[in-house]
C-alpha cells in the first residue's frame, strides 16, 4: 500500500520569503505524484504533477517540485511567496496514474505581510 | 464549465438517521469520484464512477454506504443508520476520461454532522 507523508501541519512564513512543503512517500512500486492546493472556502485544485520524463515539474503561479526517487520525496518549493499563497497544501500519489489518490495530511501555509 | 457542486453545503443529522447527498459533476466529464476527509486529515478515497459504472470502492466504504451514477450524470452518496464516526466532510470530484495523471476538479463538498 501506498502512503504520503506531510511532517509539516502548518508553515508560517513573510511575504516574499522563500518556502519549502515537504513530502515523503512510500511505496513498493513507481508512482505518480500531485500537489493540490485548496484555498480558503474552496475545493481542491491541482497545482503540479509529476508522470514521467524531468523529475523538475513547475506551476503557472510559481511553485516547483522536484520527484526524488532515491530519497522518495516531491517538495513543493516558491523562491518568493506572496499574501495569496495562503492555503493548504496536500501531497498525493497514486500507482497507476489515474485518479484513486492517497494524499498526506496536508499542510497550511500561512504567509503574512 | 459551472464547476463541481455539491448539495447540501452542510447536514446536521441525529445518529441513526439516513443521509443522502448529491454531486453534479462538470457536464461531459465520464468519471466522477467521492472522497471523504474528516478532521486534520487528508481527503480518503471512497469510490469511483465511469459514466454509471461504479468501478472501484475502498474498504472505507461499509455496507451502510451506497453510491449511484444513474445515466452516467449526477451521483448520489447514501449512508444509512449515521453514526459518529461518519461526521466528516463528503468530496466529489469529475474528470474528463480517465486520461494518465488527468486532472481532478473537486467540489466544496458535504459537511456531515452527526449528533
Amino acid at each position: 500500500a501506498q502512503s504520503v507523508t506531510q511532517l509539516d501541519s502548518q508553515v508560517p512564513v513573510f511575504e516574499e520569503a522563500p518556502v519549502e512543503l515537504r513530502c515523503n512517500y512510500s511505496s513498493s512500486v513507481s508512482v505518480y505524484l500531485f500537489w493540490y492546493v485548496q484555498y480558503p472556502n474552496q475545493g481542491l485544485q491541482l497545482l503540479l504533477k509529476y508522470l514521467s520524463g524531468s523529475t523538475l515539474v513547475k506551476s503557472i503561479n510559481g511553485f516547483e517540485a522536484e520527484f526524488n526517487k532515491s530519497q522518495t520525496s516531491f517538495h513543493l518549493r516558491k523562491p518568493s511567496v506572496h499574501i495569496s499563497d495562503t492555503a493548504e497544501y496536500f501531497c498525493a500519489v497514486s500507482v497507476t496514474g489515474f485518479q484513486k489518490l492517497v494524499f498526506g495530511t496536508g499542510t497550511r501555509l500561512l504567509v503574512s505581510p | 464549465d459551472t464547476g463541481v457542486s455539491q448539495d447540501p453545503r452542510h447536514k446536521i443529522t441525529k445518529r441513526g438517521q439516513n443521509v443522502t447527498f448529491r454531486c453534479d459533476p462538470i457536464s461531459e466529464h465520464n468519471r466522477l469520484y467521492w472522497y471523504r476527509q474528516t478532521l486534520g486529515q487528508g481527503p480518503e478515497f471512497l469510490t469511483y464512477f465511469q459514466n454509471e459504472a461504479q468501478l472501484e470502492k475502498s474498504r472505507l466504504l461499509s455496507d451502510r454506504f451506497s453510491a449511484e451514477r444513474p445515466k452516467g450524470s449526477f451521483s448520489t452518496l447514501e449512508i444509512q443508520r449515521t453514526e459518529q464516526g461518519d461526521s466528516a466532510m463528503y468530496l466529489c470530484a469529475s474528470s474528463p476520461g480517465g486520461g494518465l495523471g488527468e486532472k481532478l476538479f473537486f467540489g466544496s463538498g458535504t459537511q456531515l454532522s452527526v449528533l
